[in-house]
């Protein structure tokens, strides 16, 4: 079946621009993370959304930062008046359950949106 | 806070078993998974360990002691496919607090 697929798979911007980045879960996945991964460096959490909800957005770095999950299937994070330190590769991950209960499961990451900021 | 620590690079040949280790301390722990990525490519779950002792997938393995907040991904006859990067990841509660990785470089 199909993965976890992200658009643009390049997305290259201006300072101080708004960008959206689109990302498609696998199909029946309730679970969907958002991470950012910078060059030799680990994934590094932004949100995590359970169904509709945010479970937990601990880890956008600001408020220029925000995402949603309307239907519970595809993700958009939104990014306002972009900085060069913005600059990433940015992530998405899809499982099937999440995280409720203390358990774990498996996450699935998409290719990934490289985000650069001239 | 959170913090993970693992070499950052690796060497090994090809038919050896090679062993990463990851030490962390963090604030709240359910388990520690192993991800594996290739240049340009996107992380791939290999495991998951929650409880203390060894998991064996295949060729791999992973081992975990909760005491000594330490884990290890063990990787057996290794081939030259297995050259990537390896990062250990701990499960806190709503969330992953992901290692900067483990460069594997397997030589012929």
């Amino acid at each position: 079946g199909a993965g976890v697929s992200q658009t643009p798979s390049n997305k290259v911007t201006e300072k101080g621009k708004y960008v959206e980045l689109r990302c498609d879960p696998i199909s029946g996945h309730t679970a969907l993370y958002w991470y950012r991964q910078s060059l030799g460096q680990g994934p590094e959490f932004l949100i995590y959304f359970q169904g509709t909800g945010a479970a937990d957005d601990s880890g956008l770095p600001n408020d220029r930062f925000f995402a949603v999950r309307p239907e519970g299937s595809v993700s958009t994070l939104k990014i306002q008046r972009t900085e060069r330190g913005d600059s990433a590769v940015y992530l998405c991950a899809s499982s099937l359950t999440g995280l409720a209960g203390g358990g774990t499961d498996t996450q699935y990451f998409g290719p990934g949106t490289r985000l650069t900021v001239l | 806070g959170q913090s993970l620590e693992q070499p950052s690079e690796v060497t090994a040949v090809e038919g050896a078993i090679v062993q990463i280790n990851c030490t962390y301390q963090t604030s709240g722990f359910y388990g520690l998974s192993w991800y594996q990525q290739h240049d340009g490519g996107a992380p791939t779950f290999l495991s998951y360990n929650a409880l203390d002792g060894l998991e064996e997938t295949g060729r791999f393995s992973s081992f975990l002691s909760r005491s000594d907040s330490y884990g290890y991904l063990l990787l057996q006859e290794l081939q030259m496919k297995d050259s990537a990067s390896y990062f250990c990841a701990v499960r806190g509660f709503n969330k992953f607090y992901f290692g900067s990785g483990t460069k594997l470089n397997v030589k012929p």
